[in-house]
């Protein structure tokens, strides 16, 4: 089936520094990303949509410049935190998705703790 | 985008049959089902999609009426591993479409 990897699985940076995300599609070519964030016992909230070879969208109240977001290739997007700070620590989710696939494929998550 | 509600939480016990509800009442004519589960930090994992009538795979079954403004979600014979929270989401099936989660419903699966 679809497999969307991510990583790092966790990490733990300090305060003002910035953090990359990968987020690759293995079997499928993937013409569309997107970026979640989750709090401990909240839903997943969806912070930008990126098409390969696009800017992203994103959505209301999400710093732009803050979460800089690039789909380079049809396998593989990334997500920087950028001059991260305590608040954005939180779990960060991939899922990627092509049209006729039937479906969004998510990858494992990664665990940002800014200290 | 549709929106869709779910109970916050429900409770059973092994080996009982788990049927989880989902409105979405302004479902679109392109619109699919989708359900996934999310264990803690982890992400989703997809479950099941359909569009109408019943579909069934290996692990749970998916019935939607013919007005489409529900759906269920029937999970045979859980057990403790089915612990989780379940998702159920509603969008088009081309590569562009946004997955909005709403609140999810939580299961609790006891011995």
């Amino acid at each position: 089936g679809a497999v969307v990897s991510q990583h790092p699985s966790r990490v733990i940076c300090k305060s003002g520094t910035s953090v990359k995300i990968e987020c690759r599609s293995l079997d499928f070519q993937a013409t569309t990303m997107f970026w979640y964030r989750q709090f401990p016992k909240q839903s997943l909230m969806l912070m930008a949509t990126s098409n390969e070879g696009s800017k992203a969208t994103y959505e209301q109240g999400v710093e732009k410049d803050k979460f800089l977001i690039n789909h380079a290739s049809l396998t593989l997007s990334t997500l920087t935190v950028t001059s991260a700070h305590p608040e954005d620590s939180s779990f960060y989710i991939c899922s990627a998705s092509q049209a006729g696939l039937g479906g969004a494929f998510f990858g494992q998550g990664t665990r940002l703790t800014v200290v | 985008l549709a929106k869709t509600t779910q109970p916050i939480s429900m409770d059973s016990y092994e080996g009982q049959e788990v049927n989880i509800t989902c409105s979405h009442n302004n479902i679109a004519t392109n619109d699919y089902i989708t359900w996934y589960q999310q264990f803690p930090s982890q992400g989703p994992r997809f479950i099941i999609q359909g569009y109408k009538t019943k579909v069934t795979n290996e692990v749970a079954s998916l019935f939607i009426p013919a007005d489409r403004k529900s759906s269920t979600l029937s999970l045979p014979r859980v057990s403790l591993s089915d612990t989780a929270v379940y998702y159920c989401l509603v969008g088009g099936v081309d590569s562009s479409y946004k997955l909005i989660f709403g609140s999810g419903t939580r299961l609790l699966v006891r011995p």
